[in-house]
């Protein structure tokens, strides 16, 4: 079977850095995805990674192992509004979306 | 705004009503989605619509009917539904095979009684 497992809930502290993993099990990849999702408001597209390596995007990055079926997405400088869950889909072989059950992360000042 | 538009945002219904959601997207993709989110499960794809056309149902029970009369709009017609339909349902749209570009609506909140 097809599976995305991420850890269920992070705390972290304003200013920090956090990192969020992901792992997966999948027919076939064609890219990895992070979407950010507020409590309450539509999921928004973060990063793509379809090749290894890091891919930043200001205070976020994220980076792809294929051979160790491994993300993760750092988040830098952390502000009370990135408190919110960080989705992680992989895009399969028939290029449907698997998704991950999401990363609740709460910032503390 | 995301360019789709999802319509009720909440809703409450009894196990023997009717009601349909609505969804509609102003960004001109061709392909459309229904997905359902349960809390702390993954996004489970219910239904996929190219060009008008449905392509996927993921074994989603009939009480549940979706129905795309052209590329900008979606609806979910829903029926004696049950309690643990209670759940957020998410459209999207995307170009088909760019799930990449995928955009969503802000959801409505079912809860079934």
């Amino acid at each position: 079977g097809q599976n995305i497992d991420q850890p269920t809930e992070m705390t972290a502290t304003e200013g920090a850095i956090v990192q969020i993993n992901c792992t997966y099990q999948t027919s076939g990849f064609n890219g990895l995805f992070w979407y950010q999702q507020h409590a309450g408001e539509a999921p928004t597209f973060l990063s793509y990674n379809v090749l290894d390596g890091l891919e930043e995007k200001g205070r976020f990055s994220s980076f792809l192992s294929r051979s160790k079926g491994y993300s993760y997405l750092l988040l830098k400088e952390l502000q009370m509004k990135d408190s919110a869950s960080y989705l992680c889909a992989v895009r399969d072989s028939n290029y449907q979306l698997i998704w991950g059950a999401g990363t609740k992360l709460i910032i503390k000042p | 705004e995301t360019g789709v538009t999802q319509t009720p945002r909440h809703l409450v219904m009894g196990m023997t009503n009717k009601k349909s959601l609505k969804c509609e997207q102003h960004l001109g993709h061709n392909a459309m989605y229904w997905y359902k989110q349960s809390a702390k499960k993954p996004l489970e794809l219910m239904f996929v619509y190219n060009f008008k056309e449905q392509t996927e149902n993921n074994s989603v029970p009939s009480r549940f009917s979706p129905e795309c009369p052209n590329s900008s709009h979606l609806f979910l017609h829903l029926h004696t539904l049950q309690p643990e339909d209670s759940a957020l349902y998410l459209c999207a749209s995307s170009q088909p095979m760019d799930s990449a570009l995928v955009g969503f609506g802000q959801g409505t909140r079912l809860t079934v009684v």
